[in-house]
């Protein structure tokens, strides 16, 4: 079966320091990746996605970037973060693009950016 | 572009008492539709999901939606609620076209009084 994991579980930075949150999928090939940012009373917002190794695609113009070194990995990068980075950020995985996969979530990261 | 609409922040419901949450969708192009649901501190669940068909969907634990196209909503219902129902429910559309990507409302906190 599939399992997604995400490291670490909570964060707590000081302005202006560097992040990476990680994540990794078990017992699939090739997934469809995603970095979704859940802040207070917002609802979920797509932050990246990525269809290969190296390909990424960036939906909200921030100081985060992504990456993905390998076919089941995918991190979450900030060189410097701001009070704003602060959320509840969850990487999510699907089978197949076209809209119609459910997509798998992570457990999460808090970050509280002090 | 799509967007969605989740009208209720907060809904509290006593336990075994009806429960609607309002989903209200806009999409230029025709749409998958999706329910899910947060517990507490983790990650998100697919809770239903229309795709196409029959318009009425039904999940595992008792709760149904009705896609609408006229009225483009997708409400979520359930006709008597459990403690273990407390959670937030997000209504999410996909756009058949891409990478998966789903929109997400701002979701609403479902609370089941005892």
């Amino acid at each position: 079966s599939q399992t997604i994991h995400q490291w670490p579980a909570t964060l707590v930075q000081p302005v202006g320091s560097p992040l990476s949150l990680e994540c990794t999928v078990e017992g699939t090939s090739n997934p469809n990746l995603y970095w979704y940012r859940q802040a207070a009373g917002r609802g979920l917002q797509l932050l990246f996605y990525s269809v290969g190794i190296g390909q990424i695609s960036s939906e909200v113009p921030q100081n985060l970037s992504a990456s993905r070194p390998q076919d089941r990995q995918f991190i979450l990068s900030s060189k410097k973060l701001l009070l704003s980075d602060s959320g509840f950020y969850l990487c999510a995985w699907t089978r197949h693009p076209g809209g119609t996969d459910t997509q798998y979530f992570g457990p999460g990261t808090r970050l509280t950016v002090l | 572009a799509q967007s969605v609409t989740q009208l209720d922040s907060q809904v509290p419901v006593f336990e075994e008492a009806p429960v609607e949450l309002r989903c209200n969708y806009s999409s230029s192009v025709s749409v998958y539709l999706f329910w899910y649901v947060q517990y507490p501190n983790q990650g998100l669940q697919l809770l239903l999901k229309y795709l196409s068909g029959s318009t009425l969907v039904e999940s595992i634990n008792g709760f149904e939606a009705e896609f609408n196209k006229s009225q483009t909503s997708f409400h979520l219902r359930k006709p008597s609620v459990h403690i273990s129902d407390t959670a937030e429910y997000f209504c999410a559309v996909s756009d058949q076209t891409g990478a998966n990507n789903l929109f997400f409302g701002t979701g609403t906190r479902l609370t089941v009084i005892p």
